[in-house]
């Protein structure tokens, strides 16, 4: 099983729409969550932590759930811009991150 | 603060030849990591290194690949005899404390080998 595991997509959205990522991790003694956003051929950015209580940063909301070992992203509302890959990330030991394989998503006008 | 800065952005290399990738750390930072994206997959670990040492080399091929992190100047990934398999983008991420896992990455070294 890998570390951490995302249906790759793509999603294609109408603009407005509400869209949600999920992604599971194996490592259970894992403490930290991300998601970080890639646009094409750009370097990863940090786009929100993940809280067990969740966390809500403008239209994207994350969630995590330690029982199941599974990360939840909302975004709602689309915009055109927030295409891109959405990559799933828990923090690993000795500061490191290991990074899914990301959710492409795709909005359309 | 310039941030973490990668050179070259781009490389092309002739199968056999030598790559060198370089990165300097932001300023204060002393954590380094590179990580390599094969097209079409995910960001893989390479090697985590502090100044003058490796910490951590768990995802580095075992030949033909080696990390540097020299007292004076920037770290240095280093390919020996490239093959078109290492085609990538290969990124390096700096950090201040090498604990919390807050990282700031560089632009990406893209290289090509013919």
């Amino acid at each position: 099983r890998k570390e951490v595991e995302q249906d790759p997509g793509p999603f294609n959205v109408p603009e407005g729409a509400t869209v949600a990522f999920n992604c599971t991790y194996s490592n259970s003694a894992s403490q930290s969550f991300f998601w970080y956003r890639q646009d094409c051929r750009k370097e990863p950015k940090l786009l929100m932590s993940v809280y067990s209580s969740g966390n809500e940063d403008g239209r994207f909301t994350a969630q995590l759930n330690r029982a199941s070992q599974y990360i939840s992203l909302l975004i709602r509302d689309s915009k055109l811009s927030d295409s891109a890959t959405y990559l799933c990330v828990r923090g690993g030991s000795q500061g490191n991150l290991i990074f899914g394989k990301g959710t492409k998503l795709s909005v359309k006008p | 603060n310039a941030g973490v800065m990668q050179n070259p952005r781009h490389l092309v290399r002739r199968r056999g030849q030598e790559a060198r990738l370089r990165c300097s750390p932001m300023k204060g930072h002393s954590h380094v990591y590179w990580y390599r994206q094969l097209p079409e997959e995910g960001l893989k670990f390479m090697v985590y290194l502090q100044k003058e040492n490796i910490i951590d080399e768990s995802g580095m091929p075992k030949e033909r690949f080696s990390a540097e992190f020299p007292k004076e100047g920037p770290s240095i990934l280093r390919i020996q005899q490239v093959v078109r398999g290492d085609s990538a983008a290969y990124f390096c991420a700096s950090s201040q404390t090498g604990q919390d896992n807050v990282l700031t990455f560089g632009a990406g070294s893209r290289l090509t080998v013919l």
